[in-house]
C-alpha cells in the first residue's frame, strides 16, 4: 500500500545531540514537505523539496537542514538539539503542488531535555 | 498572502447531533480549500477539497463542506456525529505566488459526548 513513513515516532534526546528524523514515501511523489506542529498553533512549514537535489526553506526559521538525494527519502537533521526544538514534526508529500492535497506521515514527537 | 481563520478552538457535541465547523479564508483569487482531520497521535488526513465547480463538496467519513464566496467561508458539516469523529480539524487555503503551498488554520478540537 502506498504510504508515507516517519521514524522514530517518539524521541527524547539530550541538549546538544545531533538527530535525524526520517521520512520515506512509496508513492513516487516529487514534492515533499516538513512541518512543525505545536498545540493550538498553525502548522508551520520549515522545509520543502520539489524533487531530487531540490530543497527550500519554509516560512518558519529553523536550525534544521534537509536533503533529497532520492525521490522517496527526505530526512531532516538537527545538528545540535535544544529544548526549543521540542515539538511534533510532520512530513508530507504531494503528487502535484500542495494545492492538490497532501499525504501526511504519522509524525515524530521530539522532546529535547 | 492567503490566511485562514478557524474561530472555534473547541467544539463539543453529543453523539448523534449535527456538526458544523467554521472556516474563513482570505485569498485574492478563486481559492483551493481543504479540510484535514488529525486523530490523536497521528498525522493529518485529507477529508475533502474544493477547487472549482459545485460549491457543496462531499468528502470521506460522511463529511461535506460548502464554499461560499460572498462570505469567504468553507464550513465543514456532518449530519450525525459519531464518537470516533473526536479529533482535531484543520482548514487550509491553497497558496499562490509560484510555490502553491497551502496555509493552515490553527485547528478546531472536536469533543464528542456520549
Amino acid at each position: 500500500e502506498a504510504d508515507i513513513y516517519q521514524t522514530p515516532r517518539y524521541l527524547v534526546i539530550g541538549t546538544g545531540k545531533k538527530i535525524t528524523l526520517e521520512c520515506s514515501q512509496t508513492m513516487g511523489h516529487d514534492k515533499m514537505y516538513w512541518y512543525q506542529q505545536d498545540p493550538g498553533m498553525e502548522l508551520h512549514l520549515i522545509h520543502y523539496s520539489y524533487g531530487v537535489n531540490s530543497t527550500e526553506k519554509g516560512d518558519l526559521s529553523s536550525e534544521s537542514t534537509v536533503s533529497r538525494i532520492r525521490t522517496e527519502h527526505f530526512p531532516l537533521t538537527l545538528e545540535s538539539a535544544r529544548p526549543s526544538h521540542t515539538s511534533q514534526y510532520l512530513c508530507a508529500s504531494s503528487a502535484w503542488t500542495g494545492n492538490y492535497g497532501y499525504t501526511f506521515g504519522s509524525g515524530t514527537r521530539l522532546t529535547v531535555v | 498572502a492567503q490566511s485562514v481563520t478557524q474561530p472555534d478552538i473547541h467544539i463539543t457535541v453529543s453523539e448523534g447531533a449535527s456538526l458544523e465547523l467554521r472556516c474563513n479564508y482570505s485569498y485574492g483569487a478563486t481559492p483551493y480549500l481543504f479540510w484535514y482531520v488529525q486523530s490523536p497521535g497521528q498525522g493529518l488526513q485529507l477529508l475533502l477539497k474544493y477547487f472549482s465547480g459545485d460549491t457543496l463538496v462531499q468528502g470521506i467519513k460522511g463529511f461535506e463542506a460548502e464554499f461560499k464566496r460572498s462570505q469567504s467561508s468553507f464550513n465543514l458539516r456532518k449530519p450525525s456525529v459519531h464518537w470516533s469523529d473526536a479529533a482535531e480539524y484543520f482548514c487550509a487555503v491553497g497558496g499562490g505566488g509560484g510555490s502553491y503551498i497551502p496555509t493552515f488554520g490553527r485547528g478546531t478540537s472536536l469533543i464528542v459526548h456520549p
